[in-house]
């Protein structure tokens, strides 16, 4: 089974300047995650879909952040214009079910480093 | 909200040997779950193991254990027989009642030959 792609791998934009990354989750998973790991923390959850819905986007920076998971498959979160404190590591995550289950595996791509300068 | 502590930024271990890295949670959920995730140079999130806050038994996966302390509100994670390639950063997180996942800081593991 395919896990969950993401691209681009790395950017490198200066800042006021806008970037979109793309994730497309495996196959048949509702839920969709997109996190911010800024360099030595934990990930940070920006927004959650459920199907082509957002369950929860109360971290997100909306000023500035947007994204959308179109048909249900695949998503995009752009930054428009990015800061210098954007530069993080954007980790994409899905799971098979929504709420209801604390185990709820998620299973993540490889992220898209991001540097703003 | 939910607070996981990792005190311990980084760790050395010889190969073979076993560690235990520290995780502390604070909630006021009755019920949540605890998670253990490796995350190597490469990048990605890897699943390690979980725990239910109801669970009487402390979860093993391999080896991997969890030593679970529900009322000191800890979820040790022990490495048995350390190997090169478990050399990573380790991070513990916690699911409660919102569903949403909050990671800890982190621990950096760094297994000597």
């Amino acid at each position: 089974e395919a896990g969950v792609a993401q691209s681009p791998r790395y950017k490198i934009i200066e800042k006021r300047q806008s970037v979109a990354f793309w994730c497309n989750p495996i196959s048949g998973h509702a839920t969709l995650y997109w996190y911010q790991q800024i360099l030595g923390q934990g990930p940070k959850l920006l927004i959650q879909f459920q199907n082509n819905g957002v369950v929860d986007d109360s971290q997100l920076p909306k000023d500035r952040f947007s994204a959308e998971r179109l048909k249900g498959v695949d998503s995009t979160l752009k930054i428009q214009p990015a800061k210098l404190e954007d530069s993080a590591v954007y980790l994409c995550a899905s799971s098979l079910e929504g709420q209801g289950n604390y185990l709820n595996e998620q299973f993540f791509g490889p992220g898209t480093r991001l540097t703003v300068l | 909200a939910q607070k996981i502590t990792q005190t311990q930024p980084g760790m050395f271990v010889q190969e073979k040997e076993a560690v235990t890295l520290d995780c502390t949670y604070d909630t006021s959920d009755q019920s949540y779950g605890l998670f253990w995730y490796k995350q190597p140079s490469s990048g990605e999130m890897i699943f390690l193991i979980y725990q239910g806050s109801y669970d009487e038994q402390n979860a093993t996966e391999g080896r991997y254990s969890l030593n679970f302390q529900k009322a000191r509100k800890s979820a040790n994670l022990v490495i048995s027989a350390s190997q090169l390639g478990d050399s990573a950063m380790y991070f513990c997180a916690m699911r409660g009642y919102d569903y949403k996942l909050s990671f800890g800081a982190g621990t950096t593991v760094t297994v000597r030959a």
